[in-house]
């Protein structure tokens, strides 16, 4: 079983929807990464969350440390918000440190539709 | 400040030749590591670095080898390639800090033939 686990796979998603991805992880963690990945393209990063919630625009990120759950948001989506969204986990030893290692999701598909 | 650099951005391989992916950055970033994105697979950690000097083995190393020199470059050398190692290649970069966030490189897609 992957550490951290993402749904949906695939969201398919009419212009002005909202839309929540979701991200589960079992390992203890210091932050919580969500990533944006356009097609043929590089990998961007969106939110670092270690609690609570943070705002960028029209994408909110939320963390539930007690639950290792964690979702990102999109409000009125746009056909341009089409892209693989990644939520990501640092690989910690015991004592807490993770070296820049990251353990990462399976990825959501989104595709939103004009 | 140029983030992370990565080159080639394309690139074609004939099974058994060998070359070298670069990385490079220019924000004094102490760890840095390379994952290999495939279909249906996600991004896995090949190999990463916490100095220069200093690297280790991450969860999928084998046909690879890295050394770190420099902070600022962080290169991955396929030693025999095989078609086994058609992926798309990232490179990132992070500060010896639990709460620094990480800047990738655009990427390197390798096709081995």
């Amino acid at each position: 079983k992957n550490e951290v686990e993402q749904s949906p796979q695939n969201l398919t998603a009419q212009e002005g929807e909202f839309i929540t991805i979701n991200c589960s992880y079992s390992v203890g963690i210091s932050a919580l990464h969500w990533l944006q990945q356009h097609p043929g393209g590089g990998i961007v990063s969106l939110f670092m969350l270690s609690s609570g919630k943070k705002k960028h625009g029209r994408l909110i990120a939320t963390i539930n440390i007690q639950e290792k759950h964690s979702s990102l948001h999109i409000t009125a989506s746009h056909p341009r918000d089409s892209a693989v969204y990644i939520c990501a986990a640092p690989l910690a030893n015991a004592g807490g440190t993770s070296y820049g290692k990251l353990t990462f999701g399976q990825g959501t598909i989104l595709t939103v539709h004009p | 400040n140029a983030g992370v650099t990565q080159t080639p951005k394309f690139q074609v391989l004939k099974t058994g030749q060998s070359m070298t992916l670069q990385c490079a950055q220019d924000m004094n970033h102490e760890y840095m590591s390379w994952y290999r994105q495939d279909p249906g697979m996600g991004l896995r950690l090949i190999h990463y670095s916490v100095g220069a000097g200093i690297t280790d083995q991450g969860e999928v190393p084998n046909g690879y080898n890295v050394s770190r020199s420099t902070t600022e470059d962080f290169p991955l050398r396929l030693l025999s390639a095989a078609p086994s190692q058609t992926s798309v290649y990232f490179c990132a970069s992070s500060r010896q800090r639990r709460d620094y966030g990480y800047t990738f490189g655009s990427g390197t897609r390798l096709t081995v033939v």
